[in-house]
């Protein structure tokens, strides 16, 4: 059983390009997590789907961001016009949820980004 | 809202030392998860355990031991007999029982063994 999967590892780019982070969760797990981490702190929740539908956005989810997961399978992370606060790694994180019970998140190796 | 604090930014022990992290975490809830998990220099969180709020039983696997306190409002991690490998930052993290589910996570406390 594969893990989490994230791409690409890590990325440089410069202020003002958009970007785009794909992560494949544990295959039938229907929820999947973003969180984006700086550096020496703990990474901070982003959004979430279940299957398909983005039920929560964080407000550190600013309007430049935009996530999907069509199909309920993969999904990806764009960030349009990056800023040099945009440096972080992103990680995503996928669990399953049956009946109102979730099961534990498990987590990708991260997305490193770079704004220049 | 709920918050975990990791008072302790980093801890150095010589090998085959114990040690203890402490992990302080708030919330409302009556129903919440708590975890920890291992950051190694790598970038990937590692999931350690899980525990929910109504478990006070202590947990112990392998050299890794946690000690969950209500009263205390407090989920400590032990490490028995530090090896090199355990070099890492860690992580608690809370999260609640219904909805989101989210985690909450603390700053993290690195870890470094010394051989």
């Amino acid at each position: 059983d594969t893990g989490v999967s994230q791409d690409p590892r890590h990325k440089i780019t410069k202020r003002g390009q958009n970007v785009t982070f794909r992560c494949d969760p544990i295959s039938e797990h229907n929820r999947l997590y973003w969180y984006r981490q700086t550096l020496g702190q703990g990474p901070e929740f982003l959004t979430y789907f279940q299957n398909e539908a983005q039920l929560e956005k964080s407000r550190l989810l600013s309007d430049r961001f935009s996530a999907e997961r069509p199909k309920g399978s993969f999904s990806t992370l764009e960030i349009q016009r990056t800023e040099q606060g945009d440096s972080a790694m992103y990680l995503c994180a996928s669990s399953l949820e049956t009946g109102g019970y979730q099961e534990t998140q498990y987590f990708g190796p991260g997305t490193r980004l770079l704004v220049l | 809202a709920q918050k975990v604090t990791q008072a302790q930014t980093e801890i150095s022990v010589v090998e085959k030392e114990d040690v203890t992290l402490d992990c302080v975490y708030e919330t409302r809830d009556t129903t919440y998860y708590l975890f920890w998990y291992k950051q190694p220099p790598s970038g990937e969180l590692v999931f350690l355990i899980r525990r929910n709020s109504f478990d006070e039983q202590n947990e112990i696997s392998g050299r890794y031991s946690w000690n969950f306190q209500k009263s205390t409002s407090s989920f400590n991690f032990t490490i028995t007999a530090s090896q090199v490998v355990d070099s890492a930052v860690y992580f608690c993290a809370l999260s609640e029982h219904f909805g989101n589910e989210k985690l909450t996570f603390g700053t993290g406390t690195r870890l470094t063994i010394i051989p």
